[in-house]
């Protein structure tokens, strides 16, 4: 089952503006992550924000986090044709033992229009 | 690149037959994650393996199984394949199995069909 919760489902902007995708999630964690995935093949990590920390920065992505809400949001700024793509939170539960593994939103899928 | 290959790029089969994937790690890696991704979804955890032993598992039934090997590369086998299975299959290696050692590489895919 999917732990969190996309929104939008999709999003079409020009190029040149900022796009901004949200991620819900249920249960407490260690960290949450952002994946990108072209066209159905391997997904790319883009930024790992741990529950700690409340915003972080990468080149053109800035991410934030809200641990009272359970969500996190992704904002692409300068938005290029080469951002299409689908965008997915990942969630790694906060527990001691076992496989600390990515639990996955159903993804927002972005297109750039030139 | 993310050092992360995997094969078959694709693979078609028919219900009931059995199938094997194959995952090599990026050098250095020594954990191994297994998705499964339909259509339109985000990926679902199947199983981890660290240093050659399942560290843990999702929601999968047991004709799921996989291997680690010495090398740390892997496999992933289904058997008993249902239509359901059709779907693109993710490995994923990292350098360790928490906090930012577990940031996931993932290689391209396998994308099975089963008819």
């Amino acid at each position: 089952s999917q732990q969190g919760e996309e929104d939008p489902q999709a999003l079409s902007i020009q190029e040149g503006e900022n796009a901004t995708m949200n991620c819900s999630y249920k249960t407490s964690i260690n960290n949450l992550q952002w994946y990108r995935q072209n066209s159905g093949r391997g997904l790319v990590h883009l930024i790992l924000i741990r529950s700690n920390e409340r915003e972080k920065h990468s080149g053109r992505l800035r991410v934030t986090l809200d641990t009272s809400k359970k969500s996190s949001s992704l904002l692409i700024t300068a938005s290029r044709a080469a951002d299409t793509a689908s965008y997915f939170c990942a969630t790694v539960p906060d527990i001691i033992q076992g496989a600390q593994k990515l639990v996955f939103g159903q993804g927002t899928r972005l297109t750039i229009n030139p | 690149e993310t050092g992360v290959t995997q094969s078959p790029t694709h693979l078609i089969k028919t219900r009931g037959q059995q199938v094997t994937l194959r995952c090599s790690s990026q050098s250095g890696h020594n954990t191994v994650s297994w998705y499964q991704q339909a259509l339109g979804q985000g990926p679902q955890f199947i199983f981890q393996y660290y240093r050659e032993e399942e560290n843990g598992r999702g929601n999968f039934p047991p004709r799921f199984s996989g291997l680690q090997f010495p090398n740390y590369s892997s496999e992933l086998n289904v058997n008993a394949l249902e239509l359901d299975d059709s779907a693109l299959y993710l490995c994923a290696s990292s350098l360790g199995r928490s906090g930012v050692k577990n940031i996931q590489y993932f290689g391209a895919g396998t994308r099975l069909s089963v008819l």
